[in-house]
């Protein structure tokens, strides 16, 4: 199984600040990556599909980059709203998918 | 719109099994896969399986063979997930999501709390 993980585990950050969360593939997965956002007692959301395609209706200060094994998440400029935990997604031409350990959010 | 509807909560026993259902509307039931992602208090989201409802075939993650199975109903676009031999580790929320490689749609969760 491809296994996935994140860094950092938990950041804290100022509003207005970039944010950059990573997530690597042990092995190649092409585009097939997503994230999401989860705030506490709700059901994720979809924010970035195939690695880099937002989904309609999310703000354009989330990006995401990457292909292959090596994947990146960006908030451009961090609002309060934003405070949550990020989880990248892959899944792979077995059908099998996998999250990633997350990424909490904070502001400092 | 699409809609995920999950049934309520579960209380359980060690080594019962649990069966929670998503039901789906404002789509074409059989037109989309269906996942199930649970997950502990506290935890992270861990990916159990897939559904086609079209033709019922599912696929599972390695660490459930064995414990789980997946089904459908098209006659009330419905699937279900059965989770047998419960045990403490399995409390948890249980979430079913629309997609095959990008799950968009999620239902509102489901606790299934296991406890002697």
């Amino acid at each position: 199984d491809i296994q996935m993980t994140q860094s950092p585990s938990s950041l804290s950050a100022s509003v207005g600040d970039r944010v950059t969360i990573t997530c690597q593939a042990s092995q190649d997965i092409s585009n097939y990556l997503n994230w999401y956002q989860q705030k506490p007692g709700k059901a994720p959301k979809l924010l970035i599909y195939d690695a880099s395609n937002l989904e309609t209706g999310v703000p354009s200060r989330f990006s995401g980059s990457g292909s292959g094994t090596d994947f990146t998440f960006t908030i451009s400029s961090l609002q309060p709203e934003d405070i949550a935990t990020y989880y990248c997604q892959q899944y792979d031409n077995l059908a099998l998918f996998t999250f990633g350990p997350g990424t909490k959010v904070d502001i400092k | 719109q699409v809609q995920l509807v999950q049934s309520g909560a579960e209380v359980k026993k060690p080594g019962a099994s649990v069966k929670v259902s998503c039901k789906a509307s404002g789509y074409t039931f059989t037109s989309y896969y269906m996942h199930w992602v649970r997950q502990a208090p506290g935890q992270g989201l861990e990916w159990m399986g897939i559904i086609n409802p079209s033709g019922g075939s599912t696929s599972y993650a390695q660490k459930f063979q064995g414990r789980v199975t997946m089904t459908r109903d098209t006659s009330t676009s419905t699937v279900y997930m059965e989770l047998s031999s419960l045990r403490s580790e399995d409390t948890a929320v249980y979430y079913c999501a629309r997609g095959f490689q990008v799950p968009r749609d999620w239902g509102q969760g489901t606790l299934v709390t296991v406890s002697s």
